[in-house]
């Protein structure tokens, strides 16, 4: 079975510059989460999806992230207009709906500049 | 919001070593989960043990809900074990999926 995919793997951006990132969650997981994990720390939620609704935004700093995932099935988490304390590592996450347990993607490595 | 502890923060072993990594929360929850982190940044899950005891391979955890804190236990360490021990929580009651996480062991397994 695949794991969760997501791309890219690395993204070096100017500050100001927009930036999306992609997430196919594994089959058949109905619920897929966006975490942020900065140098040193653990993963932070950002946002999670149940299907295609999102049900708890809550973490999302909503001026300039907004997320979708119009199909219930992938999803994509963008910047807009990055800032210099947006580099981080930006993971998804996906779980199934009958189990608690979560599954992370290898991550995307933002550097903005 | 509910606080995890990990401990300790750093630990280095020579290979063949046995450790134990200790998380304490500090409330009830229904979901906890044990990961390794890769030097490639890659999260594996390792176990999801909101209580009691389970082994795979060289490694085993406990979870004792009532006294809120999780054991992880590593034995004859491979230096391929080496990489950051996370420990995360859901919180009963809490939002749900938000799983918080401690700050991690680091590990290194010298050869």
């Amino acid at each position: 079975e695949a794991g969760v995919v997501q791309s890219p793997r690395y993204k070096i951006i100017e500050k100001k510059q927009p930036v999306a990132f992609w997430c196919n969650p594994i089959s058949g997981h109905n619920t897929l989460y966006w975490y942020r994990q900065n140098l040193g720390q653990g993963p932070e939620l950002l946002i999670r999806y149940e299907n295609e609704e999102a049900v708890d935004d809550s973490q999302l700093p909503k001026d300039r992230f907004s997320a979708e995932r119009l199909k219930g099935v992938d999803s994509t988490l963008k910047i807009q207009p990055a800032e210099l304390g947006d580099s981080a590592v930006y993971l998804c996450a996906s779980s199934s709906y009958d189990k608690e347990e979560q599954f992370f993607g290898p991550g995307t490595r933002l550097t903005v500049l | 919001g509910i606080q995890v502890e990990q401990s300790p923060p750093d630990l280095i072993l020579q290979e063949g070593a046995n450790s134990t990594l200790r998380c304490n929360f500090s409330d009830s929850v229904n979901n906890l989960q044990w990961f390794h982190q890769n030097p490639w940044g890659q999260l594996i899950n390792l176990f999801y043990i909101p209580s009691g005891t389970k082994q795979n391979g060289r490694l085993s955890a406990t979870t004792v809900a009532t006294e809120r804190y999780s054991l992880l236990y590593i034995s004859s360490s491979q230096t391929t074990d080496s990489g950051v021990y996370f420990c995360a929580v859901e919180r009963y009651g809490g939002s749900q999926g938000n799983l918080i996480f401690g700050k991690g062991t680091k590990l290194s397994v010298k050869p």
